[in-house]
């Protein structure tokens, strides 16, 4: 079965600084991923997603991922980090031919002045 | 174009009880997934319907159930409710069925168990 595992539970940024949040994807088949984000009491946002097309993946706010097969990561980046991008992020992925979606533990970011 | 919605936005149950939960999917989409997210924790999949029918469930046992109507909204049902089940259930819809590469999800409803 799929499952992703999420690189540090916290991670603390200065604005402007660059943000690497990691994740690494196990599969048996080649994967769907993606990254969501969520704000206290809100549900989860897509922020992006890899499906077997390009590998550098932009999203949306600055965001952006590469998925490297040969090292089974998906991590995320923008290189200048915003207030407004405290948040928890979480990468998930999906087996393709699969129907759910398998969540890592979260990492949640958090932005200095 | 109007986005998932869930109600009760909060709820709080005794141990023992049952309770509903009530999803509504995006416009035009006829694949609802529910998952429960822990504090402290991502989601955990709890299962799916794709046109009315059950089209995979998580690890979760039988005392949660579901179920999805013509209009493609959802309930999750949770019956003899332990104080583990406390947590943010979401709901999230997508078009076309499997393989779920993308789906929108609500805010949640928070369920608190005592």
């Amino acid at each position: 079965a799929q499952s992703v595992t999420q690189l540090g539970s916290h991670v603390s940024v200065s604005e402007g600084a660059l943000v690497l949040l990691r994740c690494n994807y196990s599969s048996s088949v080649p994967p769907y991923l993606f990254w969501y984000v969520q704000y206290p009491n809100q549900g989860l946002q897509l922020l992006l997603k890899y499906t077997s097309a390009a590998t550098l993946v932009k999203g949306i706010n600055g965001f952006e991922a590469e998925f490297k097969k040969s090292e089974t990561s998906f991590h995320l980046t923008k290189p200048s980090a915003h207030m407004s991008d405290a948040a928890e992020y979480f990468c998930a992925v999906s087996d393709q031919g699969n129907n759910d979606m398998r969540f890592g533990a979260g990492t949640r970011l958090t932005v200095k002045p | 174009e109007t986005g998932v919605t869930q109600s009760p936005t909060h709820l709080i149950k005794t141990r023992g009880q049952q309770v509903t939960l009530r999803c509504s999917s995006q416009s035009g989409h006829n694949t609802v997934s529910w998952y429960q997210q822990a504090l402290g924790q991502g989601p955990q999949f709890i299962f799916q319907y794709y046109r009315e029918e059950e089209n995979g469930r998580g690890n979760f046992p039988p005392r949660f159930s579901g179920l999805q109507f013509p209009n493609y909204s959802s309930e999750l049902n949770v019956n003899a409710l332990e104080l583990d089940d406390s947590a943010l259930y979401l709901c999230a819809s997508s078009s076309g069925g499997p393989p779920l590469y993308e789906q929108y999800f609500g805010p949640g409803t928070r369920l608190t168990v005592t």
